[in-house]
């Protein structure tokens, strides 16, 4: 979805390095959400934000950090990069507004390969 | 706890042929329940969405999925498949009554449509 960018799209970096990947939406959504995901095991919720003052931790939040700069935009760092999180990265947004806030609306995908 | 799987890694069919992606899910309370594909190298894309009403959906690129509370399945559909359709499909799953918003993903199958 165009309306949801990520960057890098790719990054390959090494052991013990702070990376961050940045998400920006011109959806106008409150919510935004980061998976990671690996062969086998799907998407997994990293963090989550419901506003820019409300951010909540997933199911798989260790080693990582996030930051909602605003609305728009809502950032994940690797604090020290390891190699297990070698993983593709999307981020997410849905209307809360909506009739029925569900759907979902993902961007491209960050690969992130940790040496 | 909220759970969605799917039970085959990986689903083969021919051309012209109709296809089935099983998925079946566990919540707590009652579902709101999606599917999503996703193409090489793209993020996520919303296929359909069951929430109330009819139990067969209907959404995009001609695919439909059936509700089925009784064996707790979405499974989804495709009367007659094209080459096109190849890409990995996720199941998804969100309870309802919960007001937090977010989505559990299955593991995904791949789809791979021969000529």
């Amino acid at each position: 979805d165009a309306d949801v960018t990520q960057t890098p799209r790719n990054r390959i970096t090494k052991t013990g390095k702070r990376i961050m990947l940045e998400c920006s939406q011109t959806k106008g959504h409150d919510r935004m959400y980061w998976y990671r995901q690996d062969p086998g095991l799907g998407l997994r919720l990293i963090y989550y934000s419901f506003d820019v003052k409300d951010i909540n931790k997933g199911e798989i939040s260790d080693g990582y950090s996030v930051s909602r700069q605003a609305q728009a935009k809502f950032s994940l760092s690797l604090e020290s990069a390891i190699p297990n999180q070698t993983a593709l990265y999307f981020c997410a947004t849905s209307d809360p507004t909506a009739i029925f806030d569900n759907e979902q609306f993902f961007g491209p995908g960050t690969r992130l390969t940790v040496l | 706890a909220q759970s969605v799987a799917q039970p085959e890694d990986q689903v083969n069919v021919a051309e012209g042929n109709p296809l089935t992606v099983k998925c079946t899910y566990s919540v707590s309370g009652n579902p709101y329940l999606f599917w999503y594909v996703q193409y090489p190298n793209r993020g996520l894309q919303f296929l359909l969405k069951y929430i109330t009403g009819d139990n067969l959906v209907k959404g995009s690129y001609g695919f439909e999925a059936e509700f089925n509370k009784s064996q707790t399945s979405f499974h989804l559909k495709k009367p007659s498949a094209l080459v096109s359709d190849s890409a990995l499909y996720f199941c998804a799953v969100r309870d309802r009554g919960s007001t937090l918003g977010r989505l559990y993903f299955g593991r995904g199958t791949q789809l791979t449509v021969w000529p």
